[in-house]
């Protein structure tokens, strides 16, 4: 069964620091480009629309960031532990978000998704 | 980038009718890579369609994508109780890739 499993999400002040890992098994990771794909909390129990995050290619030698995250997130791989990770610095308060894996160009398997938030 | 706009913003229909979403991109999308999703209630958003026509392993026929250019549309042909929930369109042909707002799928 195709899996991927993000951890790392948590609670986090402004201006820090957090690292998401997304485990892929099931397929084989190394043939495949990633991505991070965000979605905002909205009111009540609602949530605000997908925000696309983060690009890297199946070897991981092309990358590219949105605009709003372009300096502060760093993408990477490991293809030899079936591994994908986001490095977040400078965490603002509008980096809160559910944070999705998601694999293929387009997005033929997403993971459950982890909830960072930014708050003092 | 290319702005994607989805309308309606929500549509009230009853199960068995037929619902009809658009997306309208802001500059021609690239190779018609445009893709739909469905997104339910505390769930991962899941892939209906992608390079605008071409169903999703798994996906009810039922669902069908059309379009190109700047102008996509999704079409349930007969609403199943399970389809009620929010959709969205993305285009991946062009970098920085983007997603439309959604059209939230409702119960009349």
């Amino acid at each position: 069964e195709v899996q991927l499993v993000e951890s790392g999400g948590g609670l986090v002040q402004p201006g820090g620091s957090l690292r998401l890992s997304c485990a892929a098994s099931g397929f084989t990771f190394s043939n495949y480009e990633m991505h991070w794909v965000r979605q905002a909390p909205g009111k009540g129990l609602e949530w605000k629309g997908l925000e696309w995050v983060s690009y890297i290619s199946s070897s991981g030698s092309t990358i590219y960031y949105a605009d709003s995250v372009k300096g502060r997130f760093t993408i990477s791989r490991d293809n030899a532990k079936n591994s994908l990770y986001l490095q977040m610095n400078s965490l603002r308060a509008e980096d809160t978000a559910v944070y999705y894996c998601v694999r293929g160009q387009a997005g033929s398997k997403w993971g459950q998704g982890s909830l960072v938030t930014v708050s003092s | 980038e290319i702005v994607l706009t989805q309308s309606p913003g929500t549509l009230s229909l009853s199960p068995g009718e037929r619902a009809t979403l658009s997306c309208r991109a802001s500059q021609s999308v690239s190779s018609s890579y445009l893709a739909w999703y469905q997104q339910k209630p505390g769930q991962a958003p899941r892939l209906l369609i992608y390079v605008a026509s071409t169903r999703a392993p798994g996906i009810p026929d039922r669902f069908s994508g059309s379009g190109s250019g700047t102008d996509f549309t999704l079409t349930i042909s007969r609403l199943e109780p399970e389809d009620f929930a929010v959709y969205y369109c993305q285009q991946y042909g062009n970098s920085p890739r983007s997603f439309g707002q959604g059209t939230k799928l409702e119960i009349k």
